[in-house]
């Protein structure tokens, strides 16, 4: 079956700081990649996607690209603030249903 | 700026009582998805709709849990009865048909059953 798996956090960084999230996958055929982040209090939205190997999504300073040889969307920012502290979901989604597979969530805390 | 409601935010409940959550979808998106997240088993999903008629319930519990579509602008998801192990932020969201098109997640409900 479909599975994603992210790196356990807590992810603790100072301002400015590289943040690496690692997800890898497994899945049958070609998914659809995501990366969703989840606010305190709020509900998850989408931050950035790629359809199909090579693509590189990218969105609020954050890059992922689509390795399917690895099989890894890993999520990169170059210089983290304040305000990217949140928990962040890597997600794959199948042409069959439009359903997603999540990741745990990393918890990223970005301090001043 | 379209966006999934959710209604109540928040629910405080006893054991045994029945829970009602709404959620409106944005206008036009016809795939509809329950999600359950709590700290122990993360993100969960529960159940999801695709024009109003169900695709998969395989992640609800069957003699407690019930969801609908009663026409295409609002989604419930109802408990009936509650127990405390319920308690958890439960989110709607709703898509476009397709594999690539994104899911707009609600704010969710908060339930507690005491």
């Amino acid at each position: 079956g479909n599975s994603v798996t992210q790196m356990e956090g807590p992810v603790t960084l100072s301002e400015e700081a590289f943040l690496t999230i690692n997800c890898t996958y497994t899945a049958t055929g070609y998914p659809s990649l995501f990366w969703y982040v989840q606010y305190p209090g709020e509900g998850l939205q989408l931050l950035l996607k790629a359809t199909k190997a090579d693509d590189k999504g990218s969105n609020k300073g954050f890059e992922a690209t689509y390795r399917k040889e690895t099989t890894s969307f890993h999520l990169e920012k170059g210089s983290v603030q304040v305000s990217d502290s949140a928990v962040y979901f890597c997600a794959l989604g199948k042409a069959a249903g439009n359903k997603l597979t999540f990741g745990g969530g990393t918890r990223v805390l970005v301090k001043p | 700026d379209a966006r999934v409601t959710q209604t109540p935010r928040d629910k405080v409940t006893e054991m045994g009582q029945e829970v009602t959550m709404r959620c409106q979808p944005i206008l036009g998106h016809n795939t509809v998805f329950w999600y359950r997240q709590t700290m122990m088993q993360g993100l969960e999903l529960l159940a999801y709709f695709r024009n109003r008629a169900p695709l998969d319930d395989s992640g609800m519990p069957k003699d407690r849990f019930s969801a609908e579509m009663p026409d295409a602008t609002l989604a419930t998801l109802k408990i009936q009865p509650s127990e405390p192990r319920d308690s958890a932020v439960y989110f709607c969201a709703s898509a476009r048909g397709g594999a690539e098109e994104t899911q707009y997640f609600g704010p969710g409900t908060r339930l507690l059953v005491l």
